[in-house]
């Protein structure tokens, strides 16, 4: 089934930890996301990606980096982490135009402490 | 710069009711706009999408909502409420002149009552 798949389903990390989310889509689409999902706050992009090779910063970049090598996988990398990264974590992904608009992976839910 | 606006975090309605729930967007130029629905504990789904065919937008599981340009609106409705609507409902706009970026409301959570 085409889609996109996020590992892990759930994690538990020590503060300080590094970690890398993983994303990988089998849809071909050009464009993929990363957004962190709190209660009140809906969800805010993190880090984008238009094309494989690129990548840009979204609305709260700090303390998280992404690399896009090829076009299926876009993994997100908590370098340090602290606390106030514990979230639900969402890829994303679309084709160039994305009128379509996202198809989205089940989540990651991160927890620091 | 676009942005959404979510009127109302919480709508609770009786099992068999209307469903409205509101959306406002802000867009400098004609927008694309989404209505996502998010289960407890799964990812988002496409409810339904406009862009710039017609303006009203029907989706899946019963709900549509129409495009009012005068008003920036893009209410989401259903004629008759059931208890497996209850979810998280994201209204969504975006421009594609900011490379395909879509920007999120905050959510509204539907809840039915029996």
């Amino acid at each position: 089934i085409a889609g996109i798949t996020q590992a892990p389903t759930s994690q538990i990390l020590a503060a300080g930890r590094r970690m890398t989310l993983r994303c990988t889509q089998d849809m071909r689409h050009n464009a993929m996301y990363w957004y962190r999902q709190d209660l009140g706050l809906g969800l805010r992009l993190i880090h984008y990606s238009n094309t494989a090779g690129t990548t840009g910063k979204g609305e709260v970049p700090d303390g998280y980096s992404v690399s896009r090598a090829n076009t299926d996988d876009f993994p997100l990398t908590l370098a340090s982490a602290v606390p106030s990264q514990t979230s639900v974590y969402f890829c994303a992904s679309s084709d160039s135009k994305g009128s379509r608009g996202y198809t989205f992976g089940s989540g990651t839910r991160l927890t620091v402490v | 710069a676009q942005s959404v606006t979510q009127l109302g975090s919480h709508v609770s309605v009786s099992e068999g009711a209307l469903v409205l729930l509101r959306c406002n967007y802000s867009s400098s130029v004609p927008p694309y706009l989404f209505w996502y629905v998010q289960y407890p504990n799964q990812g988002l789904q496409l409810l339904l999408k406009y862009t710039s065919a017609a303006t009203l937008v029907k989706g899946i599981n019963g709900f549509e909502a129409e495009f009012k340009k005068s008003e920036t609106s893009f209410h989401l409705t259903k004629p008759s409420a059931h208890m497996s609507d209850a979810a998280e409902y994201f209204c969504a706009v975006s421009d594609w002149s900011s490379a395909s970026k879509i920007i999120f409301g905050s959510g509204t959570r539907l809840s039915i009552r029996p």
